[in-house]
């Protein structure tokens, strides 16, 4: 059955202290994966799209890269206004809806 | 200028009603979508109409109706509403069939009474 889980559920960090916030799949065939900010009382936002493994995609202070298994959203030197709930998804080769995990609720204090 | 809007966004009744969940986008996309976000954060996509068609409808009660008026409207009809559809609903919307919401609304908090 094709599954994504985001781990950690929650991470809280000072401003300018980097981490990484993982998503792991299993899907049967992966079309594309996708990562989304979720700011509290909001819709999500799209941040980036991965296709295959070794890709690498960034934005400001995110990049986002793909193995087989798993994407990271990797966050250098955060700023507070970098809290959010980040979400992953992926689409299978089927391409149907895309499968969505819990996402990852980051706090990042000055 | 909102590119997904969606009303109300705040929705409070009793168990039974009926209800309805408006959607607009200007954006120009031809699809758009229903998701449905649970209390334990987890989207889920409902329903997705292509060009005022449905192509895509999930495992969702029949009490869930969706209504595409034109491609740049979807709106959500609720019949007989139960306690479990408490949840925020999302309106998001993409270009071409790829499936991939681009632009979500800010959502509607239904609260079953």
């Amino acid at each position: 059955e094709d599954q994504v889980t985001q781990s950690p559920e929650a991470l809280r960090l000072q401003e300018g202290e980097s981490s990484s916030l993982n998503c792991s799949y299993t899907v049967s065939g992966l079309r594309g994966l996708f990562w989304y900010r979720q700011d509290p009382g909001k819709g999500p936002e799209f941040l980036f799209t991965l296709y295959s493994a070794g890709e690498e995609k960034e934005k400001e202070r995110l990049k986002a890269t793909l193995t087989k298994k798993e994407s990271f959203l990797h966050i250098t030197a955060p700023k507070p206004e970098d809290s959010a709930t980040y979400l992953c998804a992926f689409q299978n080769q089927a391409g149907t809806a895309l499968i969505f995990g819990k996402g990852t609720t980051l706090s990042v204090s000055s | 200028d909102t590119a997904v809007s969606q009303t109300p966004k705040y929705l409070v009744t009793q168990m039974g009603n009926d209800k309805s969940i408006k959607c607009e986008q200007n954006l120009g996309h031809d699809t758009m979508y229903w998701y449905k976000q649970d209390s334990k954060k987890f989207l889920k996509i409902m329903f997705s109409y292509n060009n005022k068609e449905l192509i895509i409808n999930e495992t969702v009660p029949n009490r869930f109706s969706p209504k595409s008026p034109d491609k740049a409207h979807l709106n959500l009809h609720i019949n007989s509403l139960e306690l479990g559809d408490s949840a925020v609903y999302f309106c998001a919307s993409s270009q071409g069939t790829g499936g991939v919401p681009q632009h979500f609304g800010d959502g509607t908090r239904l609260s079953i009474l």
